[in-house]
Order: structure tokens, then C-alpha cells, then sequence
């Protein structure tokens, strides 16, 4: 059983064009991130959630908007798709806590042509 | 946003035994240190935590400078399967809210 699952695995899509990326934890934990890896393979946080309510925004363009229907889920909805958005997102889980581990899936990649 | 200082590479002969390093100097009283790794084409996964005193798991040791402004992450045997990006981490509350704020890590060869 797959702890943190993501939906697609690979997305390839034109500019321009409003797609959605699905998550979801079966761990039971209280928080939810986005990360996203670029090109050079840095991975920075977009946001975060507890439950279903947002934490973190990191600066991210208005285009991305995470939503979280429940504390199992969180969705990434992406307008206006541009070339830059083109990555790998990763969504993760954790506890609260500075102690916790935090669970990764295994990625998204989103290629804009 | 990265706290920690890591060297961008390192290379190990298999089943020889691997120390990563990692500096912290800016770490606060309450951050823990936690480590993970980024096997090629999947998401990072938790190899271990500690916050004052050395951890062991199945997976690796992990050694904290008395002081906290360093850890070395142990790999006893490195197999062609710890071929990875090994991060270190600083978890603590910062704002309000806690993050796992990623640095560039140190990509970990290991030849045959």
C-alpha cells in the first residue's frame, strides 16, 4: 500500500493549457506539502497544509493553487500553464513536529511544451 | 532558506564505509537534524533524525558535534544502491509552522 500517491506520473501538456496534479496520504498525518524540483534538481517548497488549512505559501505564482478537500488530499491546480513550470512536483506528508518524517511520493513530472 | 553547508559530491568504493558531513552553524537550540535521500528518479525518503545525542537505525549512523554545528551521516557498508543525493536537514518552528527546507545536498557516487 502506497503511502504517499500521486497522480499522474507524467503530464505533457502545451503552454497555456490548466492541469491538475492529485495527492494523497493513507499515513493519517496532520500536514501536507508541494515541493517542486527544477531542472538543476533543487528542491523548494511551494506549500504546505494542516489540516486543510494553509501554512505555507513560498512566493508561488497565483497560477498554482493547492486545495485540500480533506486531510488525506492535497490537490496542486495549475492555470496558464508557461514552459518555467516545467518539473518534477513532489508531494510529501508528516506529523507535526521537528522530530517527524516526512513521507515523499514518487514525483510528477510536468513537461510544457 | 538552506541552513546547512554540504559538499556538492562524494565517492566511495563499495562495501567501504561512507561519512558525509554537514555544517549547521546557525542551528537553534530546538531544531532537530534529519537527513534524507534522493534515490535517481524518485521522491527524497527519511534516513534519520537525531537532535543532541549520536542515532543509529538499520539504515545508518548519525553523528552530532557536541556543539550542533555539525553532523556526519554514516553509511557503515555503501552498496551500488546508496547511489544518491543525501540531504541534510534543519526541522524546527520557525513562524509558526515547521518546514523541511532542502539545500543542494551531496550527490554520493560509489563505484564497484
Amino acid at each position: 500500500d502506497t503511502a504517499v500517491s500521486q497522480t499522474p506520473k507524467y503530464l505533457v501538456t502545451q503552454m497555456g493549457n490548466d492541469k491538475s496534479i492529485k495527492c494523497e496520504q493513507n499515513l493519517g498525518h496532520d500536514t501536507m506539502y508541494w515541493y517542486k524540483q527544477d531542472s538543476k534538481k533543487f528542491l523548494k517548497i511551494m506549500f504546505s497544509y494542516n489540516n486543510k488549512e494553509l501554512i505555507i505559501n513560498e512566493t508561488v505564482p497565483n497560477r498554482f493553487s493547492p486545495k485540500s478537500p480533506d486531510k488525506a488530499h492535497l490537490n496542486l491546480h495549475i492555470n496558464s500553464l508557461e514552459l518555467g513550470d516545467s518539473a518534477v512536483y513532489f508531494c510529501a506528508s508528516s506529523p507535526q513536529g521537528s522530530a517527524a518524517e516526512a513521507f515523499f511520493g514518487q514525483g510528477t513530472r510536468l513537461t510544457v511544451v | 532558506d538552506a541552513k546547512t553547508t554540504q559538499p556538492n559530491s562524494m565517492e566511495s568504493n563499495e562495501e567501504e564505509p561512507v561519512h558525509l558531513p554537514c555544517n549547521h552553524s546557525t542551528i537553534s537550540g530546538t531544531d532537530y537534524i534529519h537527513w534524507y535521500r534522493q534515490l535517481p528518479s524518485q521522491g527524497p525518503e527519511y534516513v534519520i533524525h537525531g537532535l543532541t545525542s549520536n542515532v543509529n537505525n538499520r539504515m545508518a549512523s548519525l553523528a552530532i558535534a557536541e556543539d550542533r554545528k555539525s553532523s556526519t551521516l554514516i553509511l557503515h557498508r555503501a552498496t551500488l544502491r546508496d547511489a544518491a543525493v543525501y540531504y541534510c536537514i534543519l526541522r524546527g518552528l520557525t513562524s509558526g509552522t515547521y518546514k523541511y527546507i532542502f539545500g543542494t545536498g551531496t550527490r554520493l557516487k560509489v563505484l564497484a
